[in-house]
């Protein structure tokens, strides 16, 4: 089984419905992440997780929420898509090394597809 | 501002060939270094990464990538490539004064030809 899950793998939504994508992992990883990948702009972080009660932006978190529910579990939700949010999203993990966590290794999920008609 | 450049948006190179995937990073601290692949349709994998010590790193499938500090890249390398090595690549840097965040380049893609 893999060890980070996403769901679902991929979705078609209209402008102004909200959608909520899961993710979960089996790795024990205190750290979670969401990122967005487009073409020609590489990932770019949305929101991450260093526990469940630490939870910050990332470069651009307009437009998204997230919530930690368990340590195993990171929802990203999108309150009310619009179009320019269609994109492939990527859940990710990471443990703790280095001083002050200054570096991670981070294992990625499958991705989710999201079209926003 | 972009502290990751990845010089090659897309590389063609036919099968059995060399192949150099270029990687800039701006960064007055110090740095960590990784590459990730992504296959067709699947999520990012490590390739490899550089924390400290020797220069040159090797990773998985044949890769390697050298880590020039007075230069601020981190080329990735491979001397004979195959098909399956068609994916996209990316740079990504971790900086020491920010508790483990990646930020990652723009990606190149990698197309094997036979």
């Amino acid at each position: 089984d893999a060890d980070v899950t996403q769901t679902p793998r991929n979705r078609i939504t209209k402008t102004g419905k909200r959608i909520m994508l899961e993710c979960s992992q089996t790795k024990g990883h205190d750290r979670m992440y969401w990122y967005r990948q487009d073409p020609g702009l590489g990932l770019r972080l949305i929101y991450y997780s260093f526990d469940v009660k630490d939870i910050n932006k990332g470069e651009i978190s307009d437009g998204y929420s997230v919530s930690r529910q368990a340590q195993a579990k990171f929802s990203l939700s999108l309150e009310s898509a619009i179009p320019n949010q269609t994109a492939l999203y990527f859940c990710a993990t990471s443990d703790v090394y280095g001083l002050a966590g200054s570096y991670n290794e981070q294992f990625f999920g499958p991705g989710t597809r999201l079209t926003v008609l | 501002a972009q502290s990751v450049t990845q010089l090659d948006s897309q590389v063609p190179v036919f099968e059995e060939a060399p192949v150099e995937l270029r990687c800039n990073y701006s960064s007055s601290v110090s740095v960590y270094l990784f590459w990730y692949v992504q296959y067709p349709n699947q999520g990012l994998q490590l390739l490899l990464k550089y924390l400290s010590g020797s220069t040159l790193v090797k990773g998985i499938n044949g890769f390697e990538a050298e880590f020039n500090k007075s230069q601020t890249s981190f080329h990735l390398r491979k001397p004979s490539v195959h098909i399956s090595d068609t994916a996209e690549y990316f740079c990504a840097v971790s900086k020491s004064n920010q508790g483990g965040k990646l930020i990652f380049g723009q990606g190149t893609e990698l197309s094997v030809k036979p």
